[in-house]
């Protein structure tokens, strides 16, 4: 049972654009939502991270967009650039012992 | 810092073989983590431990062991290596405080299974 589901599998975005990737989760005991970029050969790095209780978090050009009552977040990169180019992963977590449960993953392509 | 590494970069095995995959954080967390990566799934959560001497079962278990005896290291064993354990081995390590701290990533195992 894949407790959150991710889409698309794969991204195709023209340099500039907006790059949306979105996730669903069923467990609403989940009260932490991050999403991993991975470059290939690389293990996955935290990029941004939001908490049930906002709607909303920025960080420079990636912003995560939650729904509670939906139960789905997505992540937005603004002015996507080709050195985005990666995996992104979105995850979630309950409690304190920091078991991530991992989307599919979303291959992101920028092309120049 | 060199941050979590993990040891070796690469393996072939095969099927039945056994194998040692070795995980060294310099961080001084105290929660460590194996994961396995395959394609259309995503990682998925094998073993876990939130201190020396304790770990716990993931998603995952089945066909493997850990073991955490020293505070800066997390071994995950492979007894009797099978195809379906092909995949891409992560470690990762985050410190204790709130649930909401990051896991740092090694750069992975890639294991194959003939």
């Amino acid at each position: 049972q894949q407790q959150v589901k991710q889409s698309p599998q794969s991204l195709i975005v023209q340099k500039g654009g907006i790059s949306i990737i979105n996730c669903a989760y069923e467990n609403t005991a989940f009260d932490y939502f991050p999403w991993y970029q991975q470059f290939p050969g690389k293990g996955p790095a935290l990029l941004i991270a939001i908490r049930p209780d906002v709607s909303e978090k920025k960080e420079g050009r990636f912003t995560i967009s939650f729904n509670k009552s939906a139960k789905q977040f997505s992540l937005h990169i603004m002015d996507s650039q080709p050195g985005d180019s990666a995996t992104y992963f979105c995850a979630a977590m309950a409690g304190n012992t920091g078991k991530l449960i991992f989307g599919q993953g979303t291959t992101l392509q920028v092309k120049p | 810092n060199a941050g979590v590494t993990q040891t070796p970069k690469f393996r072939v095995l095969k099927t039945g073989q056994s194998m040692t995959l070795l995980c060294a954080q310099d961080m001084n967390h105290e929660y460590m983590y194996w994961y396995r990566q395959d394609p259309g799934m995503g990682l998925r959560l094998i073993h876990y431990s939130v201190g020396e001497g304790t770990t716990a079962k993931g998603e995952v278990p089945d066909g493997y062991n850990v073991s955490r005896l020293k505070k800066q290291n997390f071994l995950l064993g492979l007894e009797s290596a099978a195809p379906s354990q092909t995949s891409v081995y992560f470690c990762a390590s985050r410190k204790r405080g709130t649930s909401r701290s990051e896991q740092y990533f090694g750069p992975g195992t890639r294991l194959t299974v003939t």
